[in-house]
């Protein structure tokens, strides 16, 4: 089955320092979504890329977090710098740009940030 | 504005019996509208879609959904609910106008009892 791959599962970090989670999607799809996982905020909406041009960041603090597509096989999430309230668990998805089509999620990237 | 409501956080059942899992629904349009699963330390995954069409839809492991346009839900079901179906449930509305994003609700965690 193809699957939506992020890299690293896990990081663990110091307050301050920069950090880049990765995501390779479905070979295929379109569009790109980043969500950020928390107990407390839910699933939260961050960016979206369509044909690898954004979208949507409305919900991405744009202060300290960027996300590009470098090309179609490769989807980045950055935030420099990293502060503990950033601590959560963030996915990346892919899919069709078709209204009926469901999106396909990795695994996610848990960030700890002390 | 496209907007999801799930208003239980946590629904208990016993296993064997059968189980629903709530989904009201905000549109302008036409409604797109699907089914997540999440179990612990892994990405969302597709259980089922409403498009167009017969108002029960069927999907992934024996979970159907019934959609009913007077009320605007959605709900999740199942005939007989099993200990493994135990897990995080959302429901998620497409929007249809513009940006095609996805709005995910709050989500429902799903206790089977054995």
């Amino acid at each position: 089955d193809a699957r939506v791959t992020q890299t690293p599962r896990h990081k663990v970090t110091e307050m301050g320092q920069e950090v880049t989670m990765r995501c390779q999607p479905i070979l295929g799809h379109n569009t790109v979504f980043w969500y950020r996982q928390t107990m407390m905020q839910g699933l939260e909406l961050l960016a979206y890329f369509r044909n690898r041009a954004p979208l949507d960041d409305s919900g991405m603090p744009k202060d300290r977090f960027s996300a590009e597509m470098p090309d179609a096989t490769l989807a980045t999430l950055k935030i420099q710098p990293s502060e503990p309230r950033d601590s959560a668990v963030y996915f990346c998805a892919s899919g069709w740009g078709q209204s009926n089509s469901p999106l396909h999620f990795g695994n996610g990237t848990r960030l700890t940030v002390t | 504005a496209q907007s999801v409501a799930q208003p239980e956080d946590q629904v208990n059942v016993a296993e064997g019996n059968p189980l629903t899992v709530k989904c009201t629904y905000s549109v302008s349009g036409n409604p797109y509208l699907f089914w997540y699963v999440q179990y612990p330390n892994r990405g969302l995954q597709f259980l089922l879609k409403y498009i167009t069409g017969d108002n029960l839809v069927k999907g992934s492991y024996g979970f159907e959904a019934e959609f009913n346009k007077s009320q605007t839900s959605f709900h999740l079901k199942k005939p007989s609910a099993l200990v493994s179906d135990s897990a995080l449930y959302f429901c998620a509305v497409r929007d249809t106008r513009g940006t095609y994003k996805y709005i995910f609700g709050t989500g429902t965690r799903l206790k089977v009892l054995a």
